[in-house]
């Protein structure tokens, strides 16, 4: 079956852009996750969607991150007013259940602020 | 400071050879320590996952061992192949109900013909 999309797979945007990154999980998984991986670093939790619950969005490294789960599927990260520091490659993983459960990656998209 | 360390930071080796990837943590509580293999260019694939009372894995030419006393796991690859170049990154999940994973830098494996 299809896995975990993402898109674009590469994004070139100015500083002071908004962007939105989307992110289709597997079907029937009801967890969705985002994370950022910068050059050399680890990955980097942002935010956690679960069910209908309230989302964690404790990893968001500021209030310029947003994102959004559309009836429990499709996810859109917006990340407004970009930064040279938000290049990165952000990724987005889906799972069946939560953390506990094995999370299935998209390729990732990768971003690059001017 | 990383709760998860990872070494070496990148490493060549001949193809045929075997390799030793080194995964150190300090999270607590502990549930569980994944391997994933990251394809350049691709998300991360699961590899194999133990629990506390798991020493070693294996999956193909892939065998991870798990020291949970003294918090350290590895990955071993046997007769490495060209496939085998990838970044390889140590997961662990911590034990409370939350259960969030921290994510090791990764090793970064080039197999050269």
């Amino acid at each position: 079956g299809a896995g975990v999309s993402q898109s674009p797979s590469n994004k070139v945007t100015e500083k002071g852009k908004d962007v939105e990154l989307r992110c289709d999980p597997i079907s029937g998984h009801t967890a969705l996750y985002w994370y950022r991986q910068s050059l050399g670093q680890g990955l980097e939790f942002l935010i956690y969607f679960q069910g209908n619950s309230a989302p964690d969005k404790s990893g968001l490294p500021s209030d310029r991150f947003s994102a959004e789960r559309t009836g429990g599927s499709v996810s859109t990260l917006t990340i407004q007013r970009t930064q040279q520091e938000d290049s990165a490659v952000y990724l987005c993983a889906s799972s069946f259940g939560g953390f506990q459960e094995t999370q299935y990656f998209g390729p990732g998209t990768r971003l690059l602020v001017l | 400071k990383n709760q998860v360390e990872q070494s070496p930071q990148s490493l060549i080796i001949l193809e045929g050879k075997n390799c030793t990837l080194q995964c150190n943590y300090t999270v607590s509580p502990f549930s569980n320590l994944r391997w994933y293999k990251q394809d350049t260019g691709r998300g991360p694939v699961s590899l194999t996952i133990m629990t506390f009372s798991e020493n070693t894995k294996s999956n193909g030419r892939y065998t991870a061992t798990l020291d949970a006393d003294t918090k350290q796991s590895s990955l071993h690859i046997t007769a490495s192949q060209l496939s085998d170049s990838a970044s390889y990154i140590c997961v662990v999940r911590r034990g409370d109900s939350w259960g969030k994973l921290q994510f090791g830098a990764g090793t970064q494996v080039v197999v050269t013909p």
